[in-house]
């Protein structure tokens, strides 16, 4: 069975003060790892894809990279606007279940002035 | 603009009584999923279907039902089968089911029973 585990489970900084989310995953045949970021009461909005161990990808402040057993969500001089729950999610497998996405329980950021 | 709809925003529901949640998209997506998240979880599936006519169960499908009659819609039916219904749900596409495309989501329905 896919899995999915992110750390911490919140995270406080304060303004400027970079960081890093984790997010370590056991599946079978990773085919993508997803990024997204969701604000209170609203549905996820896509970040980023990774599909290899190695590959790098960033998004202004935001920089995603991944190992073959880990991915982590890198977060240069955050502001309070990066606050949000970042989730983490994979897509593994071959055949006809290769449709699923297997996510974590989140990682709630919060960002002070 | 191309997305995904989800309608209402807020819905009550009193014990024994079936309701749907609606999800709409124009992005021209084959797959569509409905998931639940409580907090302290993650996204659980309830359901997905690849195609019109066809879907299968996810993770979590007792108590719950659905239809892909179009293309464009994916409506799901909490019945009263379904013991512990509050949540927030929502519902997701994706291009194709056989290529490694990330979900669209919608902005989420929040069920409460009262």
């Amino acid at each position: 069975e896919d899995q999915v585990t992110q750390s911490p489970e919140a995270l406080r900084l304060q303004e400027g003060e970079s960081s890093s989310l984790n997010c370590s995953y056991t599946v079978s045949g990773l085919r993508g790892l997803f990024w997204y970021r969701q604000d209170p009461g609203k549905g996820p909005e896509f970040l980023f894809t990774l599909y290899s161990a190695g590959e790098e990808k960033e998004k202004e402040r935001l920089k995603a990279t991944l190992t073959k057993k880990e991915s982590f969500l890198h977060i240069t001089a955050p502001k309070p606007e990066d606050s949000a729950t970042y989730l983490c999610a994979v897509q593994a497998g071959s055949g006809g279940s290769n449709y699923k996405l297997t996510f974590g329980k989140g990682t709630l950021l919060t960002v002070n002035p | 603009d191309g997305g995904i709809t989800q309608s209402p925003k807020y819905l009550f529901r009193k014990e024994g009584q079936n309701v749907t949640l609606s999800c709409e998209q124009n992005l021209n997506h084959d797959a569509m999923y409905w998931y639940r998240q409580d907090p302290g979880q993650g996204l659980r599936l309830i359901y997905y279907s690849q195609i019109v006519n066809d879907f299968q169960k996810g993770d979590i499908a007792e108590g719950y039902s659905v239809s892909r009659e179009k293309k464009e819609s994916f409506p799901l039916t909490v019945t009263s089968a379904q013991k512990n219904p509050t949540a927030f749900y929502l519902c997701a596409s994706s291009l194709r089911r056989d290529r490694v495309y990330g979900y669209t989501f919608g902005s989420g329905t929040r069920l409460t029973v009262v």
